[in-house]
């Protein structure tokens, strides 16, 4: 069964708009909570990643909102570019290796 | 770094027939790991190897499939035989594993499989 749940599945921002995806999760003993970004063609990369003892992790545009009561993660998109179209991956690791992924979010910056 | 290299790319064979995905993983990792993806079932771990001995198998589907890595080089995901709900994208990542939790995990371009 699907261990991490992803939403939206498609989301359309406009150039400089804020975009964000939604995970949550079930399972308490995922401790580090990566996100993927993957372009046509290509295999996922890691974009970032945060561990539930913080709430908050922001690198650059990219921020990873945690809420481990609510066992929810979010990541922000600020400023969306075009070049940022892309599918992310949010996912979730137990035991160190193990990458449980959600479905995916097929984000369109337009111009 | 070349990163991880996998062939081929692409791969369109008919049901019933051997396919076998070939990777090399960033050279000094420990890790290695097959993924599947498709539409419906998003992306599965296939099969973890560790020191190239395999730790975790239990994201093979069924018999069909099969998975070696005779070095550190090195590794094959086999399908025999092939059927058509075969058809996905298979990637191959690799990492080193340092013990903790949160080691990258990078991938491969993928190969992408069509069963007829």
């Amino acid at each position: 069964q699907q261990q991490v749940k992803q939403s939206p599945q498609s989301l359309i921002v406009q150039k400089g708009g804020i975009s964000i995806i939604n995970c949550a999760y079930e399972n308490t003993a995922f401790d580090y909570f990566p996100w993927y970004q993957q372009f046509p063609g290509k295999g996922p990369a890691l974009l970032i990643a945060i561990r539930p003892d913080v709430s908050e992790k922001k690198e650059g545009r990219f921020t990873i909102s945690f809420n481990k009561s609510a066992k929810q993660f979010s990541l922000h998109i600020m400023d969306s570019q075009p070049g940022d179209s892309a599918t992310y991956f949010c996912a979730a690791i137990e035991s160190g290796y193990a990458l449980n992924f959600g479905k995916g979010t097929s984000l369109l910056v337009t111009p | 770094d070349a990163g991880v290299i996998q062939s081929p790319r692409h791969e369109v064979t008919e049901m019933g027939q051997e396919v076998t995905l070939r990777c090399k993983p960033i050279s000094g990792h420990n890790s290695l790991f097959w993924y599947r993806q498709t539409m419906m079932r998003g992306l599965e771990l296939l099969i973890y190897f560790n020191n190239n001995v395999p730790i975790d198998d239990s994201g093979m589907p069924e018999d069909r499939f099969s998975a070696k890595m005779p070095n550190a080089s090195f590794s094959t995901l086999k399908i025999q035989p092939s059927e058509p709900r075969d058809s996905a994208v298979y990637f191959c990542a690799s990492s080193w594993f340092s013990g903790g939790t949160g080691d990258t995990q990078y991938f491969g371009p993928g190969t992408r499989l069509t069963v007829l």
